[in-house]
């Protein structure tokens, strides 16, 4: 079955440093790469997504890119700030479940 | 987004009792629900699919009988935690597709067991 992994586990930033988190993932059919972000508490929020058949995605601060061939995607958090602290956990879809990664919890400090 | 709201917030409860979640898409039809459970500072780990008017489809090893899901309509699915136990306390989370056959899921803000 689809295996994610995840690293970092942690990550800190001073504010406005950007923040890169990485996933990779194992099974080739998987097309569809979520990140979610998840404050204390809370259910995960769907921040960005990206499907196989694009390369790269830009919302704002917020971007994702993705490698089929080495089979591989990234978040890439730009202008980081302070509410940007939180756990991400990114995920392949396979067939209809999501298969997540251990998730990152993201310090940014003033 | 759309949203997906669960009651209760968090609940607590005696062991050897039962306890019901409810999860509900408000603004939209969810032909598909799943059910995570996650534990503390742990990931999300897939319970079971719930598909409206028929049965669940469980991840192995998740006890059926013990997690009982129903989803009689387009817009509500529950999760019974029967005869609970302290070590089925944890975080549970559902989710569902916006449009049947789409691969975005969003999360409801999930509920906190605990059992005494």
């Amino acid at each position: 079955g689809e295996n994610v992994e995840q690293h970092p586990s942690t990550l800190s930033v001073q504010e406005g440093d950007s923040a890169v988190i990485k996933c990779t993932y194992s099974d080739s059919a998987s097309n569809y790469f979520p990140w979610y972000k998840q404050e204390l508490g809370k259910g995960p929020q769907l921040i960005i997504d990206i499907r196989s058949n694009v390369g790269e995605k830009k919302d704002q601060r917020i971007a994702v890119t993705l490698n089929k061939t080495a089979k591989h995607f990234s978040l890439h958090i730009t202008e980081t700030q302070p509410e940007d602290s939180a756990v991400y956990f990114c995920a392949a879809k396979t067939g209809t479940a999501l298969i997540f990664g251990k998730g990152t919890t993201l310090s940014v400090s003033s | 987004g759309a949203v997906v709201s669960q009651h209760p917030s968090r609940v607590i409860c005696k062991s050897g009792t039962s306890v019901k979640i409810e999860c509900r898409s408000l603004d939209f039809q969810a032909t598909t629900m799943f059910w995570y459970r996650q534990f503390p500072k742990k990931s999300l780990m897939l319970m079971a699919t719930s598909n409206e008017g028929s049965k669940a489809t469980y991840e192995q090893g998740v006890e059926k009988d013990k997690f009982l899901i129903n989803h009689a309509s387009l817009t509500l699915s529950t999760l019974t935690v029967t005869s609970a136990h302290p070590e089925d306390s944890s975080f549970y989370i559902c989710s569902a597709n916006l449009e049947a056959g789409t691969d975005t899921q969003y999360f409801g803000p999930g509920t906190r067991l605990t059992v005494l």
